[in-house]
């Protein structure tokens, strides 16, 4: 299984909703990854998880509450996001080491409304 | 600047070679990497290539480095249409300290359009 499974595919939400998104995989990946990606622009790295511990949050707003339950899972929570929100998603994972390959899930595009 | 620099916008005709080119500036870096993005979806790794290595060849696809000027291209041989997608070059950062883990730095982004 060389799979990052992001779920759901599509997201339409209120300013007011709270709502998550999730992110599996099952290759033993260590490090897990998300991205923020707006349209017709390079992802942006928001959070690393290294051994279920968050080790890096790039200044990302506390409307987005990332959660590791264990080593193949990865959420991130969302609440009273803003409609500058909108993108597409991306979680990724890779195997723990310097510059090894991450692998992307197909993402979640979210709209906020 | 830019860590990781590309041409935005690439147009070929169906089975011409469509070639990519990307300048980097971490010069320590030990693989560089292109993922290929399709509309509406995620980030998939199409190649990769060592830093001591001057060339890596898949298939169609063939990846050359020139560490002297920090350059990485991406030649893909008898281009289809299902080739139109979006090529990022991807050029790993120092890792954090006892992170484990590190950060990819991406170039903008090569949008490739086949023509028919």
């Amino acid at each position: 299984d060389t799979e990052v499974t992001q779920t759901p595919k599509h997201l339409v939400m209120g300013m007011t909703n709270k709502k998550s998104l999730k992110c599996e995989q099952h290759m033993g990946h260590r490090a897990m990854y998300w991205y923020k990606q707006k349209a017709k622009k390079p992802p942006e790295l928001m959070f690393v998880y290294s051994y279920e511990k968050l080790s890096i949050n790039e200044s990302v707003p506390s409307r987005f509450s990332p959660e590791c339950p264990n080593s193949s899972l990865l959420n991130l929570h969302l609440h009273a996001l803003q409609p500058e929100d909108s993108a597409l998603y991306l979680c990724a994972s890779s195997p723990m080491g310097v510059r090894e390959k991450l692998f992307f899930g197909s993402g979640t595009q979210l709209s906020v409304l | 600047g830019e860590d990781v620099e590309q041409s935005l916008f690439l147009s070929v005709r169906e089975g011409d070679s469509s070639v990519i080119n990307c300048t980097y500036t971490d010069s320590s870096s030990t693989y560089l990497y292109w993922y290929k993005q399709e509309p509406g979806a995620g980030l998939q790794l199409l190649t990769y290539i060592f830093s001591n290595m001057d060339m890596k060849q898949d298939q169609r696809l063939t990846v050359l480095l020139n560490k002297k000027d920090k350059h990485l291209s991406l030649r893909i041989a008898d281009t289809q249409t299902g080739d139109s997608a979006i090529y990022f070059c991807a050029d790993p950062l120092t890792p954090y300290s006892g992170a484990g883990s590190y950060q990819l730095t991406f170039g903008k982004g090569t949008k490739l359009s086949v023509i028919p």
